[in-house]
């Protein structure tokens, strides 16, 4: 069965500090979808990143990157340099090919101090 | 080019009263889904739809709860003698297809039930 587990419940870090968000993902699927989404606390859902299981290249947007690896079913995320704006929740999602269903982790709440 | 739209952003109810939560796709997408967040939750799937057709509401109560996307307009999220138990955050999302397409959210409404 599928599933997305991320075990942080909270971070709070001091503004600056880099900070990594941990997604562990299940699936029997060889080809699946993996997702970041951002909820800030005006509560939409921002979507920032779509990774496909054949590409394992992990990926910078700024200040943001993601590493994503197969051995160990993990796509991680860092904000590098955080901000105070980059509180939020954020939340890893698994989508299969054989499937359509968005299955969330439970979210990470992270917490920038100034 | 606007996003998904959804309407209202809060809705209050009483129990037992009816609510009907709209949701307009992104321009160009015919795929729409339903999610609802609990509190301090992550997102559950409730249905899928494609224009007139319900592809899967294997996610939806299947008392009380019902969902449309007709040809023309937008598509409806509909609750029947609420109760207090659904008070949550609907969200809907729309994409291009299914699997690898990413899905772009609306605001999210807000249900209360008092």
């Amino acid at each position: 069965a599928q599933k997305v587990t991320q075990a942080q419940t909270e971070i709070s870090v001091v503004e600056k500090e880099d900070v990594t968000l941990d997604c562990v993902y299940e699936t029997r699927d060889t080809t699946y979808y993996l997702f970041w989404y951002k909820q800030p606390p005006s509560g939409e859902l921002v979507f920032l990143i779509r990774r496909n299981s054949f590409d394992e290249q992990n990926e910078i947007s700024g200040r943001y990157s993601w590493n994503f690896q197969k051995s160990t079913s993990s796509f991680n995320f860092t904000i590098t340099a955080s901000q105070v704006v980059d509180s939020a929740v954020y939340f890893c999602a698994l989508s299969e090919a054989s499937n359509y269903q968005l299955i969330w982790g439970a979210g990470t709440k992270l917490i920038i101090k100034p | 080019n606007a996003g998904v739209m959804q309407n209202p952003r809060h809705l209050v109810r009483r129990r037992g009263q009816e609510a009907r939560l709209r949701c307009s796709p992104m321009k160009g997408h015919s795929h729409v889904y339903w999610y609802r967040q609990l509190p301090e939750e992550g997102l559950k799937f409730m249905v899928y739809l494609q224009k007139e057709n319900i592809i899967d509401e294997s996610g939806m109560p299947k008392e009380r709860f019902s969902a449309e996307f007709p040809k023309e307009g937008p598509s409806i999220l509909r609750i029947q003698q609420v109760v207090r138990g659904d008070s949550a955050a609907y969200f809907c999302a729309s994409s291009l297809g299914q699997g690898m397409y990413e899905q772009y959210f609306g605001p999210g409404t807000r249900l209360t039930v008092t």
